[in-house]
């Protein structure tokens, strides 16, 4: 049974820092992986899908990487800002296509 | 130019209450999902829908019914509501399965009293 799990579970870091956030997942065999963001009281908006046959891809200041056989992706903030602050979920697709998230990585940037 | 919407975004009501959320989506999918998100923060699948037809019915309670009308649309329809089942719901919607992005909808934070 795929599960996904974040680390940390929180994180705080004051503006204009570089910060990693790491996804791992327990079966490699997976399509895609997909990266959300979501802010307080607010839907998801994805930001960032890899294919399975992608090692990376990048959007703006972020860059989400993907490494299947070893059942890890990272999402890179690049020169963080207080706009950055939310909530970022991990997920991959289940067998009959349903997203299998993660409980995310509650980023706070300070100003 | 909304691409997944659901109504009501907030929904207060009392126990044993039925209530429905309902979900349309205007991006030409054909997959469409509901989850639930605990007070937890967790994210996970209550149920999908392919081309109107059911595909996946996680461990729900059965006063729990989804119904499909039509490709573009899926209700959440919510029998003798309980306190357990306040969260936030939400819709989403793909192309394929399991190869596409999903698009998700604002919530609808259900509150049961």
């Amino acid at each position: 049974k795929q599960e996904v799990t974040q680390i940390p579970a929180a994180l705080s870091v004051p503006e204009g820092e570089n910060l990693v956030l790491n996804c791992s997942f327990t079966d490699s065999a997976i399509y895609n992986l997909q990266w959300f963001r979501q802010d307080p009281g607010k839907g998801l908006t994805s930001l960032l899908l890899i294919q399975s046959s992608q090692r990376e891809q990048t959007s703006g200041r972020l860059n989400a990487s993907l490494d299947k056989s070893s059942g890890r992706s990272t999402l890179y903030i690049a020169a963080s800002q207080p706009g950055d602050s939310a909530t970022y979920l991990c997920a991959v697709p289940g067998s009959q296509g349903n997203l299998i998230f993660g409980k995310g990585t509650k980023l706070s940037v300070k100003p | 130019d909304t691409a997944v919407s659901q109504t009501p975004k907030y929904l207060v009501t009392q126990m044993g209450n039925d209530k429905s959320i309902k979900c349309e989506q205007n991006l030409g999918h054909d997959t469409m999902y509901w989850y639930k998100q605990d007070s937890k923060k967790f994210l996970k699948i209550m149920f999908s829908y392919n081309n109107k037809e059911l595909i996946i019915n996680e461990t729900v309670p059965n006063r729990f019914s989804p119904k499909s009308p039509d490709k573009a649309h899926l209700n959440l329809h919510i029998n003798s509501l309980e306190l357990g089942d306040s969260a936030v719901y939400f819709c989403a919607s793909s192309f394929a399965r399991s190869t596409d992005t999903q698009y998700f909808g604002p919530g609808t934070r259900l509150t049961v009293l």
